[in-house]
């Protein structure tokens, strides 16, 4: 199993430019999430989604869209990039819970640059 | 709202004992984890309290202590792949599985 992968790994935006970050599980996982970590910080909810065609905002949503197509992937949309969206993004996946804990499975990471 | 408080960096020789301490203001509190990161990579997940007490795995343990709305990490005989920073993050009741993060504590294991 690849558990999650992310694509692109890295990449430059001009300022007003559009993109879509890639997030892809093969875990059978019903949640996913998009997190965005800034240089020595700890990791800030973008959206989350629990389940295929359904999303919900986070605790930082402002200028990203989301999309769950499919169970298996999760669509980060950026559709004006801004320098502020200078980060790294990560995309974790985990088992649907009521009770008790999952454990969060993260990508590799995706290194975006707004210039 | 929530936050979660820990210390920014902790420095250790080979060997030590490390403890990273956590502590929290939240409503609706539902259980305490901790992720590890090395520079330039993903999160992993290490451990999880939802109750009072300590929960042992291998070198690293975690504690939590819900009234004091307090937990934390230790690291015994550390080694230096340890190196990394480490997160401690808070599940709240009825939000599925979302984690809120805090800043992270860097630590910096030296021979």
């Amino acid at each position: 199993n690849a558990g999650v992968t992310q694509t692109p790994k890295f990449r430059v935006l001009k300022t007003g430019q559009s993109m879509t970050l890639l997030c892809a599980q093969d875990m059978n996982h019903e949640y996913m999430y998009w997190y965005r970590q800034d240089p020595g910080m700890g990791l800030r909810l973008i959206h989350y989604s629990v389940g295929e065609g359904t999303t919900a905002k986070g605790e930082v949503p402002d200028g990203y869209n989301v999309s769950r197509l499919k169970k298996q992937n999760f669509l980060l949309g950026l559709e004006s990039a801004a320098p502020s969206q200078t980060s790294v993004y990560f995309c974790a996946s985990s088992h649907r819970s009521v009770q008790r804990q999952e454990t969060q499975y993260f990508g590799p990471g995706t290194r975006l640059l707004v210039l | 709202g929530q936050s979660l408080e820990q210390p920014s960096e902790v420095t250790a020789v080979e060997g030590a004992i490390v403890q990273i301490n956590c502590t929290y203001q939240t409503s609706g509190f539902y259980g305490l984890s901790w992720y590890q990161q090395h520079d330039g990579g993903a999160p992993t997940f290490l451990s999880y309290n939802a109750l009072d007490g300590l929960e042992e795995t291998g070198r690293f343990s975690s504690f939590l202590s819900r009234s004091d709305s307090y937990g934390y990490l230790l690291l015994q005989e550390l080694q230096m792949k340890d190196s990394a920073s480490y997160f401690c993050a808070v599940k709240k009741r009825a939000a599925g599985n979302k984690l809120t993060f805090g800043g992270g504590t860097r630590v910096l294991v030296k021979p």
